[in-house]
């Protein structure tokens, strides 16, 4: 059975850098028919997509956060990362890691329990 | 690509059948998946390509559509069906979500 697990940090200050990792069990990362993803939910809000990565390196980027954002694959350790930077109150967010099941056209099937971020000072 | 959602929010009950509809911008095909979300869980999958039913998730969920007109529909609420729900477009990245329907209990 595929697990997902993220760990990071629960708080961080604004103007700062958050980098949180998902750690894969139960299957490999470098598997060919799978992308690896991060999404959030803001409190109160709806569900926004980050980013995803291929085991390549391959990457795509949500434009709103790109600027920002930094998705990096470790497949010598079956994990895969993000890094946000310039944080504000606006990225205070429970963080999921997924995967993307390509085999069934991409819909994420497996997700980590999530990892609430706060920016605070 | 930008999904919307309707209704936002939705009061029922018990064994009653309901559909939410999720309209995209522009043509997806049937790229389009269905997540149920309750607090402090992590979304869990329902239907992907628009109709075909994730694996141990109940039949009483189905889901139709292409092109840019979607819906879910639950032939008779269950008390664990009280959620919210998200559409997701998956035809070209960025992926982007609906913004959500809440079920509630009537």
């Amino acid at each position: 059975q595929l697990q997902l697990q993220e760990s990071g940090p629960g708080l961080v200050k604004p103007s700062e850098t958050l980098s949180l990792t998902c750690t894969v069990s139960g299957g490999s990362i470098s598997s060919r028919t799978d992308y690896w993803g991060w999404i959030r939910h803001p409190p109160g809000k709806g569900l926004e997509w980050i980013a995803s990565i291929y085991y390549t390196g391959s990457a795509y980027y949500n434009p709103s956060l790109k600027s920002r954002v930094t998705i990096s694959i470790d497949t010598s350790n079956n994990q895969f990362s993000l890094t946000v930077t310039s944080l504000t109150a606006a990225d205070t967010a429970v963080y999921y890691c997924a995967r993307e099941n390509y085999d069934n056209s991409g819909p994420l099937d497996y997700w980590g329990q999530g990892t609430l971020v706060t920016v605070s000072s | 690509i930008q999904l919307t959602q309707s209704p936002s929010f939705l009061s029922a009950s018990v064994g009653d059948r309901v559909t939410i509809t999720c309209r995209a911008s522009q043509g997806i095909y049937t790229y389009l998946a269905w997540y149920q979300k309750k607090p402090g869980k992590a979304p869990n999958l329902l239907i992907y390509s628009a109709s075909t039913l994730q694996s141990g998730v109940p039949s009483r969920f189905s889901g139709s559509g292409s092109g840019t007109e979607f819906t879910l529909t639950i032939s008779s609420l269950q008390p664990e069906d009280f959620a919210t729900y998200y559409c997701q477009q998956l035809n070209s990245y960025p992926y982007s979500f609906g913004q959500g329907t809440k079920l509630e209990i009537k």
